[in-house]
């Protein structure tokens, strides 16, 4: 498709369990966002992709939260031992590159909950 | 600190009452400011990009405007299928020399038939 894509669209789990999140971005865009956003409040960056560089991992909330992004292309988050806290909606973004005013083309999202 | 604030969180209107919402921000160097859109259970939607005071982007019923220290979102004869949660987000220098976005919390507007 054109647009971002994401999956699984829900995901509910246990606490303590391991998930992985995935993320498609559009073709040809060399930058990918992952932000957290938990409910009635605003988007928390959490890490950022650009091309080939080293990810800016400055907004992960604990060790607990890794990412990777294979080339250009697909994006994985995975968050271990989960936790209740860690239930909201994880969005990935894409945008052509980074820094360069370019707008974030979000996708749907993961609603993760955790019980 | 580096911040941006919406206002107001919440904002009810009938069909066709113009109004508009605010997006102020305190960023060390402004880059770019950015309007979206987001519905229910779906990803925030691009709608504007805008870069430096005095400059205006209009799409439909929306118009965006900018200044040194806020954003405005003005929205003319809005129909229901306007509501939604209209995020701002600005584009920053940071001391590192790299950029980062920060989002604003948004404006849930609601527009009454």
């Amino acid at each position: 498709g054109a647009g971002v894509s994401q999956s699984p669209s829900n995901k509910v789990t246990e606490k303590g369990k391991d998930v992985e999140l995935r993320c498609d971005p559009i073709s040809g865009h060399t930058a990918l966002y992952w932000y957290r956003q938990r409910l009635g409040q605003g988007l928390e960056f959490l890490i950022y992709f650009q091309g080939n560089s080293a990810p800016d991992k400055s907004g992960l909330p604990s060790d607990r939260f890794s990412a990777e992004r294979t080339g250009e292309s697909v994006s994985t988050l995975t968050i271990q031992r989960t936790q209740q806290e860690d239930s909201a909606v994880y969005l990935c973004a894409s945008s052509l590159t980074f820094g360069t005013r370019q707008p974030q083309h979000f996708g749907d999202g993961t609603r993760l909950s955790i019980l | 600190e580096d911040q941006v604030t919406q206002s107001p969180e919440a904002l009810r209107l009938q069909e066709g009452e113009s109004s508009s919402l605010n997006c102020s921000y305190t960023v060390s160097g402004l880059r770019g400011l950015f309007w979206y859109r987001q519905d229910p259970g779906k990803g925030p939607e691009f709608l504007f990009t805008l870069y430096s005071a005095g400059e205006e982007k209009e799409k439909e019923r929306l118009k965006a405007t900018l200044t040194k220290k806020e954003s405005f979102l003005h929205i003319t004869a809005p129909k229901p299928e306007d509501s939604a949660t209209y995020l701002c987000a600005v584009q920053a220098y940071t001391t590192s020399g790299t950029y980062k976005y920060i989002f604003g919390t948004g404006t849930r507007l609601k527009v009454l038939a």
